[in-house]
């Protein structure tokens, strides 16, 4: 299977608890996005990475949440001391540089009780 | 917040028949994409429609982009059960870097 891949895909976890999720890109794409979609909305862009360098973060990626990509191949997103807002799915997305189209992945889904 | 805006939100029909979706935009796009999501699943990427655009197609699909009216609607041809899923759009504004993605509409299409 060559596209985007996420682990978990599914996460519970109690409020104050530290989360992270894996992405892994399509081997050729040097970019990386990190997206977070609530019940019934749109994905929301968090970051954006080119190879390993961190480019564009949102305003909505507050300090408890760091993502990273140290080789410029896999990605992760860490949120520290989560909170119930954080429910949602989080999405990772992969593209190579001058292609517009963003493939993403199945999600990984966190659910704070 | 989110730049586009699809209507309906909402969308039933029966197999067979066209569906048609359209999303608005607030400020000035390099492309506008088209994505599809299953139930609970990932994003299918659709179609792309350059600014300098006009009209595309793709199978069944057909995109049409308006700039002056900053809108742009998807026609789904001869619908399918399986195109049951939600419908977003998505404007590119920095070429290549964050997408803006809209609400979406939700399609059934019952057989």
């Amino acid at each position: 299977d060559t596209g985007v891949s996420q682990d978990p895909r599914h996460k519970i976890t109690k409020r104050g608890q530290n989360v992270t999720f894996r992405c892994d890109p399509i081997s050729e794409h040097n970019r990386l996005y990190w997206y977070r979609q609530t019940l019934g909305q749109g994905p929301e862009f968090l970051t954006y990475f080119q190879n390993e360098a961190q480019l564009e973060k949102s305003r909505l990626l507050s300090d408890r949440f760091s993502a990273e990509r140290p080789k410029g191949s896999f990605s992760t997103l860490e949120i520290q001391r989560t909170e119930q807002g954080d429910s949602a799915m989080y999405l990772c997305a992969s593209s190579q540089t001058g292609w517009e189209t963003q493939y993403f992945g199945p999600g990984t889904r966190l659910l704070v009780l | 917040s989110q730049q586009g805006e699809e209507d309906p939100q909402a969308l039933s029909i029966q197999e067979g028949e066209n569906a048609t979706m359209n999303c608005s935009y607030k400020t000035s796009i390099n492309n506008l994409q088209w994505y599809r999501q299953n139930s609970g699943r990932g994003l299918v990427h659709l179609i792309l429609i350059r600014s300098n655009e006009r009209e595309k197609h793709s199978g069944r699909l057909r995109v049409t982009l308006d700039t002056s009216k900053k809108s742009s609607s998807l026609l789904i041809t001869a619908s399918r059960a399986a195109d049951t899923a939600s419908y977003f759009c998505a404007t590119d504004v920095n070429s290549g870097y964050a997408l803006n993605f809209g609400k979406g509409t939700s399609l059934l299409v019952t057989p």
